[in-house]
């Protein structure tokens, strides 16, 4: 079964760096997700494309701030220079055949 | 600049039944599949169902599978829910997102979302 598994919650301080963790389900290690950022009563907004070999497409106009990489089943979301707009909840997706959409249950960031 | 706008929440009974409506522009609409993801109070998002750009192939979420019927108007750059039988846990804010398509093939991922509509299923 294809499932997404994050940390429920983070925190770093301002201008500092963290890494978030995505892990997929066994099995589905070569899959790729994509990175949903949702600012506190705002819709979702899409950060990244991140493939099984780190390799990432970013959405229109996310900054350099923002990076991804994998290993194994892990996908990661890396936010440098933290902002005080980047706290937000960050959801990790993925898909599979046909209209198979699964979402992580989102990982809620505290910029301290 | 690629906007999604959602329309036609609110309150209704149990039982009854709503019609969502997302308007899309900045993009060329028949070029892409669309879903629709819900969003509880409190919770994560969940999709609930998804349309080929020519209406082909459409998917749905098992837990609206039967009550939900998703329809697009390509010449009004249109998406539509169709909600019937509504249960209480079908309250939620419902966001209109873009599949992101490219060399003629369409991932479901999402890389344009709108800003919600938000439907109240109570008594």
């Amino acid at each position: 079964q294809l499932v997404l598994t994050q940390s429920p919650s983070a925190s770093a301080s301002l201008g500092a760096s963290v890494k978030l963790t995505c892990t997929l389900s066994s099995g589905h290690s070569s899959y790729a997700i994509a990175w949903h950022q949702q600012q506190p009563e705002k819709g979702p907004r899409y950060l990244m494309k991140l493939n099984s070999d780190g390799s990432h497409s970013k959405g229109d106009g996310i900054p350099d701030r923002f990076s991804g990489s994998s290993s194994g089943a892990e996908r990661y979301l890396t936010i440098s220079s933290l902002q005080s707009e980047d706290e937000a909840d960050y959801y990790c997706q993925t898909w599979g055949t046909g209209f198979h959409v699964v979402f992580g249950g989102g990982t809620k960031l505290t910029v301290l | 600049e690629v906007q999604l706008v959602e329309s036609g929440g609110g309150l209704v009974q149990p039982g009854r039944s709503l019609r969502l409506s997302c308007a899309a522009s900045g993009f060329t609409f028949d070029d892409y599949a669309m879903h629709w993801v819900r969003q509880a109070p409190g919770k994560g998002l969940e999709w609930v169902s998804g349309i080929s750009w020519n209406s082909g192939s459409i998917g749905y979420a098992d837990s609206v599978k039967g009550r939900f019927t998703i329809s697009r108007d390509n010449a009004k750059n249109s998406l539509y829910l169709q909600m019937n039988s509504l249960r209480a846990e079908d309250t939620a804010l419902y966001y209109c997102a873009k599949a992101y398509c490219s060399g003629g093939s369409c991932y479901t991922y999402f890389d344009y979302w709108g800003q919600g509509t938000l439907v109240t299923v109570s008594s």
